[in-house]
């Protein structure tokens, strides 16, 4: 099956600096990936779709200069969270759509990462 | 600030006993539904789905229902196990990449 990862899988940071997480697709191309926060008992929030090529869309919410999104290649997309503060710290999941055939496409999620900002 | 935290929905069963987990879902113009089930400490994980033009898919001890008149999904897991414990997810997409996620259900399997 297809499969998607993310780096770093935990991040700690100090508050004020900037961390940027990978998410790539290993083993076929993703014209889209998705990016999600989850905090703790809390359902996935999308918070971006990020397009190769092309600027992402932000859901509304998301702040475009803190959550800093690079889709630089079909098989990368990067999340930079920039200045964080610890109310950034939270699971941030990845997701990339393959093309299933048809007209609909399938969703492969990454292992998320796991931020901790101090 | 921080956020709320707002609890999920539980439902506790028994195990070998068949459980259903509900979804509502809020676009009516929606045409792809997926169920996953995420473990604590991982990321989702795809179980089954369903299009718009089907009420209902099988899988390996899983079902899907879909009703497009009052926008609900259902999820029935056959003979649940302990390995089934988790924070169970209904998404729908819509638009082209526009994709969004039921509050989710913590199912929780009893020996």
């Amino acid at each position: 099956g297809a499969v998607v990862s993310q780096h770093p899988s935990w991040v700690i940071c100090k508050s004020g600096t900037s961390v940027k997480i990978e998410c790539r697709s290993l083993d076929f191309q993703a014209t889209t990936m998705f990016w999600y926060r989850q905090f703790p008992k809390q359902s996935l929030m999308l918070m971006a779709t990020s397009n190769e090529g092309s600027k992402a869309t932000y859901e509304q919410g998301v702040e475009k200069d803190k959550f800093l999104i690079n889709h630089a290649s079909l098989t990368l997309s990067t999340l930079t969270v920039t200045s964080a503060h610890p109310e950034d710290s939270s699971f941030y999941i990845c997701s990339a759509d393959r093309l299933a055939g048809g007209s609909y496409n399938e969703q492969f999620f990454g292992p998320g990462t796991r931020l901790t900002v101090l | 600030g921080e956020s709320v935290g707002l609890h999920l929905p539980t439902l506790s069963v028994q195990e070998g006993d068949n459980s259903i987990i509900n979804c509502a879902y809020s676009n009516s113009a929606s045409d792809y539904f997926i169920w996953y089930k995420q473990e604590s400490g991982k990321g989702p994980q795809f179980i089954i789905d369903i299009r718009s033009n089907m009420d209902k898919r099988q899988g390996q001890r899983v079902t899907v229902l879909l009703n497009k008149t009052v926008k609900h999904l259902s999820l029935q897991i056959a003979a649940t196990q302990p390995g089934d414990s988790a924070v169970y997810f209904c998404a729908e997409l819509g638009a082209e990449f526009d994709m969004r996620f039921g509050a989710g259900t913590r199912l929780t399997v009893k020996p």
